[in-house]
Order: structure tokens, then sequence, then C-alpha cells
């Protein structure tokens, strides 16, 4: 089992709406998580880092975290073609290690 | 703030070469991890050092090593290289305290032929 999954995609949505990302994650150990933008031939950039249940906000961005059902996402409000991208979940277990998702691949058509 | 420094960006070798990469973090940091990303698998965990030290591994076979030095410069090694060894490397930069994100080096490509 890997350790954070998420949806492959590609999700798909267009201008102005509403992106869910979605992760899972399997050590309840885990202390922290972040959301990572990673653009096609760039490095990831982190977007958002929450560390307690319930909601984060970031301008458009919010981040939920429910460590009861292991569960993150990202949500993006009106989404814009330059948010097409690699989103990427991690979280960082303890003992100096992250663990990163194979992320989910967002297109926004404009 | 200069950021993470990979070098080289670009590399291509042939099978049973070995390589060796280059890191140097953000000012001030003194942890630096390695992660290898191939195309649907994700950021897999590679290895971390703090202070010259390797305080975790992922499971990667004994080919690919590590270390840091005192200025917190850090090296991964790839010996006998295999056509599965093709991948982005990154490399990234940590205060050194838990909890924290990590900053990212814009990677070394490395392709095998």
């Amino acid at each position: 089992q890997k350790e954070v999954e998420q949806n492959s995609g590609p999700l798909s949505v267009p201008e102005g709406a509403i992106a869910s990302l979605n992760c899972t994650y399997s050590d309840r150990g885990s202390q922290s998580f972040f959301w990572y933008r990673q653009y096609s031939g760039k490095s990831p950039e982190l977007i958002m880092s929450i560390y307690s249940n319930g909601d984060k906000e970031d301008g458009r961005f919010t981040a939920q975290l429910n460590k009861a059902s292991q569960y993150v996402s990202l949500l993006i409000r009106d989404s814009q073609p330059s948010d097409s991208a690699t989103y990427l979940c991690a979280s960082y277990t303890g003992g100096f290690k992250t663990i990163f998702g194979a992320g989910t691949r967002l297109f926004v058509k404009a | 703030k200069a950021g993470v420094t990979q070098t080289p960006r670009y590399l291509i070798k042939t099978r049973g070469q070995q390589v060796t990469l280059s890191c140097s973090p953000i000012s001030g940091h003194r942890s630096v991890s390695w992660y290898q990303q191939t195309p649907g698998q994700g950021l897999q965990f590679l290895f971390e050092y703090f202070s010259e030290t390797q305080r975790n591994k992922g499971n990667f076979p004994g080919r690919f090593s590590g270390r840091q030095f005192s200025n917190s410069r850090s090296e991964m090694n790839v010996s006998t290289l295999e056509l599965g060894d093709s991948a982005l490397y990154l490399c990234a930069s940590w205060t050194g305290r838990g909890n924290t994100e990590a900053f990212f080096g814009q990677g070394t490509r490395l392709t095998v032929v």
C-alpha cells in the first residue's frame, strides 16, 4: 500500500470552477501535510501547508485535513488556466522523512 | 536569498557508468533530501542528510549513495547505472527542523542510454 495516495487524473475543470484535489495517507503518525504545485519541466513549489484538523485558506486555495479519516484535500476556487499543473500531496511522517504522492494532473479549460 | 542549486541540469550517461550529482541548499539550511521522480511514480524518497549525517534512507539499492559536507552541500552518487535510473533527481533543502516545507532545486535530468 502506498503511503500517500492521490488520483492521478487528469482532472479537467472549466475556467472559474472549483477544482477539488484529494489525498489519503496511511501513517496515522503523520504530523504535517503539504500541497506542492509542479508545472511541466519545473520543480515542485509549496502552495499550502496544514498541521491541524479543519480548513486553512490562503487566497483562492483552501486545504482541508481530517486526521480521523486520514484525508487531505485542496480546493482551488475560481480556477484559472495558469493553475494547470500537477499537484503533489505530501506528509511529514516524522523520522526526517517526507513522503509524496504521485500527483494529480489538473487541466483548467479556458 | 539564493535558492537551491543543483548541478548539472542535464546528464547523459551510458549503462554501467557512475554519476555524481551536486546540491547546494539555501544558506542556513542544514538538511538536504534527495528524491527521484519518474513519470507516474511521483517523488520517491532516496535519503536525507543533516549535519553530514544520513538520518533516513528510502528503498533504493546500494548503488545509490550520498553524502553531505560541512558546508551543507550534498552529493549523491549512482554507480553501475541502469536504464531504469533515467529520471529527474530533485534535491530539497530544509531548515533541519521537522514539520517544515521543502524548497526544491531545479533538478538534474539524468538519461541513461
